[in-house]
């Protein structure tokens, strides 16, 4: 089955800082990578996701970049605030069929913006 | 627009007791997705269920665990007599209908077994 590395597993940054985290996949027919954002005693929420079709998206100060032949992808937070401060998650779907749509999890950034 | 519910927030059982957990699934969305997180680690799905469905359960222990999703009502994880292992955030998701993949997740429900 799929297998999601993440790196680093703390990541502590000034504010105003860019911040970069970095996920491996195994299974080069997953399709689908979304990030999640997770505040403490809430659930994952959904900041940004790539298909495979599309090498980077952005929106607003984050992005995600996917690299199909190294099977990584990469989420970019620019112009850090103490607000972005969570744990991170990146996550991968393999192919519809044979997956049906669960996803695999990294096992997660923490995240620290300091003042 | 309502996101997806869970209930109990909060739920604390004895060893041997049984435990139901709840998910509303977003209005429109008929995919709910179970997943567990153990104390600082990352979510592991468990199963996935459309309406009275049950589409994969590959992550589901063997024993114990259950899920439902009912023509009418939320989708329920029953665990039957519950281990101190068992102690987890227990998170559901939900995904509308169609080519779309995103997953849509609950608060959650903290399960502690005493």
């Amino acid at each position: 089955g799929e297998n999601v590395e993440q790196h680093p597993s703390t990541l502590s940054v000034q504010e105003g800082d860019s911040a970069v985290i970095k996920c491996t996949y195994s299974d080069s027919a997953s399709n689908y990578f979304p990030w999640y954002k997770q505040e403490l005693g809430k659930g994952p929420q959904l900041i940004i996701d790539i298909r495979s079709n599309v090498g980077e998206k952005k929106d607003q100060r984050i992005a995600v970049t996917l690299n199909k032949t190294a099977k990584h992808f990469s989420l970019h937070i620019t112009e850090t605030q103490p607000e972005d401060s969570a744990v991170y998650f990146c996550a991968a779907k393999g192919p519809g069929g044979t997956s049906y749509g669960k996803l695999t999890f990294g096992q997660g950034t923490i995240l620290t913006v300091h003042p | 627009n309502a996101g997806v519910m869970q209930n109990p927030r909060h739920l604390v059982r004895r060893r041997g007791q049984e435990a139901r957990l709840r998910c509303s699934p977003m209005k429109g969305h008929s995919h709910v997705y179970w997943y567990r997180q153990l104390p600082e680690e990352g979510l592991k799905f468990m199963v996935y269920l459309q309406k009275e469905n049950i589409i994969d359960e590959s992550g589901m222990p063997k024993e114990r665990f259950s899920a439902e999703f009912p023509k009418e009502g939320p989708s329920i994880l029953r665990i039957q007599q519950v281990v101190r292992g068992d102690s987890a955030a227990y998170f559901c998701a939900s995904r509308i209908t169609g080519s779309s993949y995103e997953q849509y997740f609950g608060p959650g429900t903290r399960l502690t077994v005493t």
